[in-house]
């Protein structure tokens, strides 16, 4: 089975632009994570998707935005970046039902200038 | 709020000897899961073992063993003959069972002497 796959991998962009992050989960797998991880933060909660629907979302603002399609593909978007949101943005895929493993993709390397 | 702490930073171990790695956390849920994860140097994460909140016997995956005790809310986890290759970051993530909302520790860096 193919593992998480994330695109783009590295990206460079200006304060003020916005974002488009994608992440495929493992094939079956319904239930998409997304999180931050900066040096100084660790790793953060942003959102779960579940058959296209937000389960949870941790403490961010609402430039921090995510959705999720009918093949479970998910996208995240960050609107009027800032220079604090240079971060890896890790996506990770599980069953999504009974089952709380997650299996994580390599991340997009988000460097805001 | 739930919260898990990892109070060590950085560990170091002889490769073939033993290391624990610890982790606590607070919850006033009853129903949760406990995981450890690792990340390599530049690689992606990956899952090491799982621990059910209601399973009193202690996880093991190969040389990977955890020891939970749930009335401390502690979940340190055990490496046995440590490899090179078992140098990396280790997280300790913690749910809720129906809440989706992972919180993960601070990682602890694990560097293995040979």
């Amino acid at each position: 089975k193919a593992g998480v796959t994330q695109t783009p991998r590295y990206l460079i962009k200006t304060r003020g632009q916005q974002v488009t992050l994608s992440c495929s989960p493992i094939s079956g797998h319904r239930s998409v994570s997304w999180y931050q991880q900066t040096p100084g933060q660790g790793l953060q909660f942003l959102f779960e998707y579940f058959s296209e629907t937000q389960r949870n979302k941790g403490n961010f603002p609402g430039r921090f935005s995510g959705r999720q399609f009918s093949n479970s593909r998910s996208e995240m978007n960050v609107s009027t970046l800032e220079l604090g949101d240079s971060a890896l943005y890790l996506c990770a895929s599980g069953m999504g039902h009974g089952s709380y493993e997650q299996y994580f993709g390599p991340g997009t390397r988000l460097t805001v200038t | 709020a739930q919260t898990v702490t990892q109070s060590q930073p950085e560990m170091s171990v002889q490769e073939a000897e033993t290391v624990t790695l610890s982790c606590t956390y607070d919850t006033s849920e009853s129903d949760y899961y406990l995981f450890w994860y690792k990340q390599p140097p530049s690689r992606q994460m990956i899952l090491v073992i799982r621990q059910e909140a209601y399973k009193q016997q202690n996880a093991t995956e190969n040389r990977f063993s955890v020891n939970f005790q749930k009335a401390a809310k502690s979940f340190s986890l055990k490496i046995s003959d440590s490899q090179l290759g078992d140098a990396a970051m280790y997280f300790c993530a913690y749910i809720g069972a129906g809440t989706y909302k992972y919180i993960f520790g601070t990682g602890t860096r694990l560097k293995v002497l040979a």
